[in-house]
């Protein structure tokens, strides 16, 4: 166990629906991480969260927003799912605002968009 | 940005043999470089890093160069098990690492 949770495990929806994935850092870790992964395209960074505020963002579509909250845990938004929005869902935690020390994954999400 | 080639994207080697994956990158600022290694449906796990004031870094079988003049640099694993069949991703890192698209690691007993 890395620390770093991830729920659901899997989540199997519609085209066009919307999904919330979660993720809790790691104990004292302040920056979250979204990551990505799908076959082609290997680990796409998303966002970053640093003690509740946004940080860095990456190739995140419109149609996706995320948020921190007071208690450091994350949620990842997905709205009008595409099939090509099925994927891993990978979260990390830091200590740090950045420099990519200490990343620690969680198990990630499957999404599956039928 | 930072982009990251990494090769080959798949390696098959016989066990006990040794393997090598390369990765450039193009941002000379970069100065942090891990790799990861995950397991089929598995989380990516650190395995080995290294830092821009560093060549060389070694971890019992593993080691990690780099090479900042020509902005490139390898994971050695050395006398190659089973177990070691995995996907390896590099990635390189100013502030959010950029990862490389991954080398499927596949060691044949």
């Amino acid at each position: 166990d890395s620390g770093v949770t991830q729920t659901p495990k899997h989540l199997i929806t519609a085209t066009g629906q919307r999904v919330t994935l979660r993720c809790s850092p790691r104990s004292g870790d302040l920056s979250v991480y979204w990551y990505q992964q799908s076959l082609d395209q290997g680990l796409q960074f998303l966002i970053q969260y640093y003690n509740g505020e946004e940080r860095a963002k990456g190739n995140i579509l419109e149609r996706f927003s995320a948020q921190q909250f007071p208690d450091l845990h994350s949620e990842l938004n997905l709205s009008s799912l595409e099939l090509g929005d099925s994927a891993l869902y990978f979260c990390a935690s830091s200590p740090w605002e950045g420099g990519g020390l200490g990343y620690t994954f969680g198990s990630g999400t499957r999404l599956t968009v039928v | 940005g930072e982009n990251v080639e990494q090769h080959p994207s798949t390696l098959s080697v016989q066990e006990g043999d040794s393997a090598v994956i390369k990765c450039t990158y193009s941002d000379s600022a970069s100065n942090y470089f891990p790799w990861y290694k995950q397991e089929l449906g598995k989380r990516p796990q650190l395995i080995i890093d290294i830092r821009s004031n560093v060549g060389e870094k070694k971890d019992q079988r593993i080691a990690v160069t780099l090479n900042k003049t020509a902005k490139h640099f390898s994971l050695h694993i050395t006398e190659t098990q089973p177990e070691d069949s995995a996907v390896y991703f590099c990635a390189a890192s100013i502030n959010i690492p950029t990862f490389g698209r991954g080398t499927s690691l596949i060691v044949h007993p």
